[in-house]
């Protein structure tokens, strides 16, 4: 069964404390790995696309990479505006298209 | 470009009530998806069109769900005999095909079934 799971499922830092976000994903027909952003009561901000394992996207703070059976979002020096909830999520190919996201891991960042 | 919009924002039914949801994508993106999110979880698909066909429709579906995409642009989402279990937040999202998967949300609907 295709499957998306995110650790932790919250993580608490102060300012400046680096830190990394955890995706495993068992799925077939894989299409793109997505990190999206999400505020409180807001839909999700699209970050990254990452297609094969080995590839590697910045943007800002925040750096994401691939494996064959992970995703990892790396913060570097958090400052408290990057709380939000981040999600992962994987394109899977079924003839059509689907996407299944993980639950999210919870960021606080604390000044 | 204006984003992804969509209307209304909030909706507020007794169960029993049909509703229905309009979505209004980026202009030039022709994929199209719905998700719905409930509290503490990542959206869950429900369907996505490529132009005015719904290529994928999620088997957690039931048969009170439909959505259209009638000339490709703008798209509905009905939700016949509401039940509590509907309240969730809805989603929609559009890409460009050019582009690849990455997609473009909304704001949203909150639905509350009383």
């Amino acid at each position: 069964e295709d499957q998306v799971t995110q650790s932790p499922e919250a993580l608490r830092l102060q300012e400046g404390e680096s830190s990394s976000l955890n995706c495993s994903y068992t799925v077939s027909g894989l299409r793109g790995l997505f990190w999206y952003r999400q505020d409180p009561g807001k839909g999700p901000e699209f970050l990254f696309t990452l297609y094969s394992a080995g590839e590697e996207k910045e943007k800002e703070r925040l750096k994401a990479t691939l494996t064959k059976k992970e995703s990892f979002l790396h913060i570097t020096a958090p400052k408290p505006e990057d709380s939000a909830t981040y999600l992962c999520a994987v394109g899977v190919y079924t003839g059509g298209f689907k996407t299944i996201f993980g639950a999210g891991t919870r960021l606080f960042v604390k000044a | 470009d204006t984003g992804v919009s969509q209307d209304p924002r909030h909706k507020i039914t007794k169960r029993g009530q049909n509703v229905t949801f309009r979505c209004d994508p980026i202009s030039e993106h022709n994929r199209l998806y719905w998700y719905r999110q409930t509290l503490g979880q990542g959206p869950e698909f429900l369907t996505y069109f490529q132009n005015e066909a719904q290529l994928e429709k999620s088997r957690l579906l039931s048969d009170r769900f439909s959505a259209e995409r009638p000339k490709g642009s703008f798209s509905t989402l009905e939700i016949q005999r509401t039940e509590q279990g509907d309240s969730a937040m809805y989603l929609c999202a559009s890409s460009l095909q050019e582009a690849g998967y990455e997609q473009y949300f909304g704001p949203g609907t909150r639905l509350t079934v009383t």
